[in-house]
């Protein structure tokens, strides 16, 4: 089915531990978002891309960074791990021109002890 | 002040109850105005939208937005076990790299 899978679903890391979230979609959409969410705190916007080879810093960008290599694909890296990114991951695409038709996965459930 | 302010509840309502959710913001460019329902240990759907201000209605959703006030709106009419879910509402300006920027989402409770 068309959509975006984000891999892995769970995963518990110790702190100073890195690893690399990946989301791929397959809707040929040239928008792509990684969010964190916290309880009472909403989606937030760690980093985006608006195309293959570009990516950009969105509100909260600290300690994680970001590849675009495809364009279907969107990597998002945590080089050192902190008890501070336990969190939901979400990946999500839109295409040019698409006002409203975002797609989100179905997350990634980040712990970091 | 953050960009986008939701009440985050949570809300519970006996089933059949009106449900009315609210968003303010502050960023007058915002143009694009849309509500996501969460299910538990899912990603966001989107489950109404609207541009600029005005409403629209599907089914038993009612979305509103008035802009002179900065506020959005989405109404649940007849409101069911099935709406439990966290609701969060999202805009964005015209352009800007399609960022959306949400609410801290609202928890709802529909009691059978």
């Amino acid at each position: 089915n068309a959509g975006v899978t984000q891999t892995p679903k769970f995963r518990v890391l110790k702190t100073g531990q890195s690893m690399t979230l990946l989301c791929a979609q397959d809707m040929n959409h040239e928008y792509m978002y990684w969010y964190r969410q916290d309880p009472g705190m909403g989606l937030r916007l760690i980093h985006y891309s608006v195309g293959e080879g570009t990516t950009a810093k969105g509100e909260v960008p600290d300690g994680y960074n970001v590849s675009r290599l495809k364009k279907q694909n969107f990597l998002l890296g945590l080089e050192s791990a902190a008890p501070s990114q336990t969190s939901v991951y979400f990946c999500a695409s839109i295409k040019t021109g698409d006002y409203y038709g975002y797609t989100f996965g179905s997350g990634t459930r980040l712990t970091v002890v | 002040q953050k960009e986008v302010e939701q009440d985050p509840g949570p809300l519970s309502v006996p089933e059949g109850a009106i449900v009315s959710l609210n968003c303010t913001y502050s960023n007058s460019a915002f143009q694009y105005f849309m509500w996501y329902r969460q299910y538990s240990r899912k990603g966001p759907e989107l489950l109404m939208y609207t541009y600029s201000s005005g409403n629209k209605e599907d089914g038993r959703f009612t979305a509103q937005v008035d802009k002179s006030s900065k506020y959005i709106s989405l109404f649940i009419r007849d409101s069911q076990p099935s709406d439990s879910a966290t609701y969060l509402c999202a805009m964005k300006t015209q352009g800007g790299s399609e960022k959306l920027v949400f609410g801290k989402g609202m928890k709802l409770t529909v009691n059978p």
